[in-house]
């Protein structure tokens, strides 16, 4: 059974540009969460989608945007790059409608560097 | 709103000897809260949960923590350090009854020396 996994690992863009990044959730989730963890510091909440819809979101700018598909997989975009943007991005699934107490699992993130 | 404060940027121990991780949290909500490491180049693991039963968690690898509600508190130890325990590792306050969006404290580093 697979995990959840996140694709690329590694990527490198010029400020400016746009990216996507792609997460699959555990099987069984159907509600894919994104956080960014910069450098030194802990994971924050960008957003949270479930049925195809943004149900929760964090305190980020509007460049900031994600899709769900039907298979639950998720993408998160970032337009117009900042150097500070430059973080890990972690994905984690879960099961839509459980409390705060139900496990979230993690991806093994994907490192964006801006230059 | 929720909040969590770790109150050790970084935590230095000899292999064998215990170890204590500090967290203090705030939250409008009955809160879940979580123990997460994150080994270097790794994904986050979940140690241990915390979700309104026994105030004495007890996770994997030799971890436990106790909540306190009176102190706000949520502190994570473990009775002889092992090289392998050498990480990064975060205190996560979640809201129980409002959504499972996680809140995480500015992490702990953990070295262990031999």
């Amino acid at each position: 059974d697979a995990g959840v996994t996140q694709s690329p690992t590694h990527l490198i863009k010029t400020r400016g540009q746009q990216v996507t990044l792609r997460c699959s959730p555990k099987s069984g989730h159907d509600t894919v969460s994104w956080y960014q963890q910069a450098l030194g510091q802990g994971p924050q909440f960008i957003f949270q989608y479930y049925e195809e819809e943004e149900r929760q979101r964090g305190n980020f700018p509007d460049r900031f945007s994600g899709h769900q598909f039907p298979n639950y997989s998720s993408e998160l975009n970032v337009n117009a790059l900042l150097l500070g943007d430059s973080a890990l991005y972690l994905c984690a699934s879960s099961l839509w409608g459980s409390s705060g107490s139900y496990e979230q699992y993690f991806g093994p993130g994907t490192r964006l560097t801006v230059t | 709103a929720q909040s969590v404060t770790q109150l050790d940027s970084h935590v230095s121990v000899s292999e064998g000897t215990p170890v204590l991780l500090r967290c203090n949290y705030s939250s409008s909500y009955s809160p879940s809260l979580f123990w997460y490491v994150q080994h270097p180049n790794k994904g986050l693991q979940l140690l241990l949960k915390y979700t309104s039963a026994a105030t004495l968690v007890k996770g994997i690898n030799g971890f436990e923590a106790e909540f306190k509600k009176s102190e706000t508190s949520f502190h994570l130890t473990k009775p002889s350090a092992h090289m392998s325990d050498a990480a990064e590792y975060f205190c996560v306050v979640s809201p129980i009854n409002a959504g499972n969006m996680l809140t995480f404290g500015g992490g702990t580093r953990l070295m262990v020396k031999p």
